[in-house]
């Protein structure tokens, strides 16, 4: 989990709430990923960006938006929460788009959706 | 579509050897990506195949062969703190990696 941070650690959120999860990084990394994991489903892409200023859909984007106005900030909102959002997420970032580098996680965000 | 499989569970001995299976289906590959994630953790980085062939990293080894598009993490003598979630992901064409659900491993003593 080197670099990268995820706030907060869990949540507890009423179901129709808004709420955003903040992930920072400091290694500098061009590109940044939102994952979701749930059990026997594994690890789901929901939003990424390339670069600061660009941002694109994953694999499960419905409800989540995202921004990327610097390098380091990636913040993944909610804007209407529903139970079947209740998972972790988890934040990742690697050094460029484009390419076969590593991607290294934060430690991820327990949501919990009532 | 694209798709991943590896077993669910798999059980082994401590000081034994273990290999853990991944096949895959994706649109185009740019490489194969094993993690391990402690439970309630991060996953975290263990190995990167592109080419055929074996990669070592101490008691961890990846295999890869695209042409079957098969690859298998092998873990050998085996220690009770290896019991964790290995995660199989495969790269595509657009370089999204498409990830498998995870074998959970347990090193019985």
């Amino acid at each position: 989990t080197a670099g990268i941070t995820q706030a907060p650690t869990s949540q507890i959120l009423a179901a129709g709430r808004s709420m955003t999860l903040r992930c920072t990084q400091d290694m500098r990394h061009n590109a940044m990923y939102w994952y979701r994991q749930d059990l026997g489903l594994g690890l789901r892409l929901i939003h990424y960006s390339n670069t600061a200023g660009t941002t694109g859909k994953g694999e499960v984007p419905d409800g989540y938006s995202v921004s990327r106005a610097n390098t380091d900030d990636f913040p993944l909102t909610l804007a209407s929460a529903v139970p079947s959002q209740t998972s972790v997420y988890f934040c990742a970032s690697s050094d460029s788009a484009g390419g076969t580098d590593t991607q290294y996680f934060g430690p991820g965000t327990r949501l919990t959706v009532l | 579509g694209q798709n991943i499989d590896q077993p669910t569970e798999m059980t082994a001995t401590e000081g034994a050897i273990v290999q853990i299976n991944c096949t895959y289906q994706t649109s185009g590959f740019n490489g194969l990506f094993w993690y391990q994630q402690h439970a309630g953790e991060a996953p975290t980085f263990l190995s990167y195949n592109v080419l055929d062939g074996l990669e070592e990293k101490g008691r961890f080894s990846s295999f890869l062969s695209r042409s079957k598009g098969f690859s298998y993490l092998h873990l050998k003598e085996l220690q009770i703190k290896d019991s964790d979630s290995y995660i199989c992901g495969a790269m595509d064409s657009s370089y999204k990696l498409i990830f498998g659900s995870g074998t959970r491993l347990l090193v019985r003593p």
